[in-house]
């Protein structure tokens, strides 16, 4: 079973941010949090990861409570190309517990 | 850096046959993943493959087998295909396993299964 709970669906205005939650209460502390998303039939992209410290790259923003049980995925300016399926996992780099485990995800719809 | 690639994109099988899907990794990534994803079950984990070896495996029965090859490219092979196996084929490319430090899989755009 995925370790990760994301609501199912969100809207975001063209230009707005998009902030996606993500609950992983039960995260070990050798688990790092993924985000990747899946345009329709495509095969995922990646997005960003962090451990506990926020991270920031040319495509998004993570940002990690300090309990880590929770995570925000943030797009600064949501363009119609966002449109797509997010994931949220917690995967160990090493050993039998570093497969991806995949939840529903939460399917971002991009507005005009 | 050229992505992972799979090949074929799109494959039609009838029941009872058997599918090889090959991926080629990211040039220097070892470690190469295998993933279903179905409408039903979403994306499942199948198997993992580092230097020739398997090293983790999801719960599919024995139809489902691969290997992997000295350059890390990797195939995977599904037997007495059913009606059930038709889904997007995923393989996830990385740079290798059991590190400790940060290791993204990145991942190809797939082949498309469809079983008559």
């Amino acid at each position: 079973d995925a370790k990760t709970t994301q609501p199912p669906s969100m809207d975001c205005a063209e230009g707005r941010a998009a902030n996606l939650p993500c609950n992983h209460s039960t995260i070990s502390g050798n688990e790092y949090v993924y985000w990747y998303r899946q345009i329709h039939s495509q095969g995922p992209q990646y997005i960003i990861h962090g451990l506990k410290n926020n991270e920031t790259n040319e495509m998004a923003s993570l940002i990690i409570t300090e309990d880590r049980k929770s995570s925000t995925l943030i797009l600064p300016h949501a363009t119609l190309r966002d449109t797509a399926v997010y994931y949220c996992i917690v995967r160990a780099n090493a050993g039998n517990n570093r497969k991806l485990i995949w939840g529903l995800g939460t399917s971002l719809a991009v507005n005009p | 850096k050229a992505g992972v690639t799979q090949t074929p994109r799109y494959l039609i099988k009838t029941r009872g046959q058997q599918v090889t899907l090959s991926c080629s990794p990211i040039s220097g990534h070892r470690s190469v993943s295998w993933y279903q994803q179905t409408p039903g079950q979403g994306l499942q984990f199948l198997f993992e493959y580092f230097s020739e070896t398997q090293r983790n495996k999801g719960n599919f029965p024995g139809r489902f087998s691969g290997r992997q090859f000295s350059n890390s490219r990797s195939e995977m092979n599904v037997s007495t295909l059913e009606l059930g196996d038709s889904a997007l084929y995923l393989c996830a490319s990385s740079l290798a396993w059991g590190r400790t430090s940060t290791d993204t899989q990145y991942f190809g755009p797939g082949t498309r299964l469809t079983v008559l």
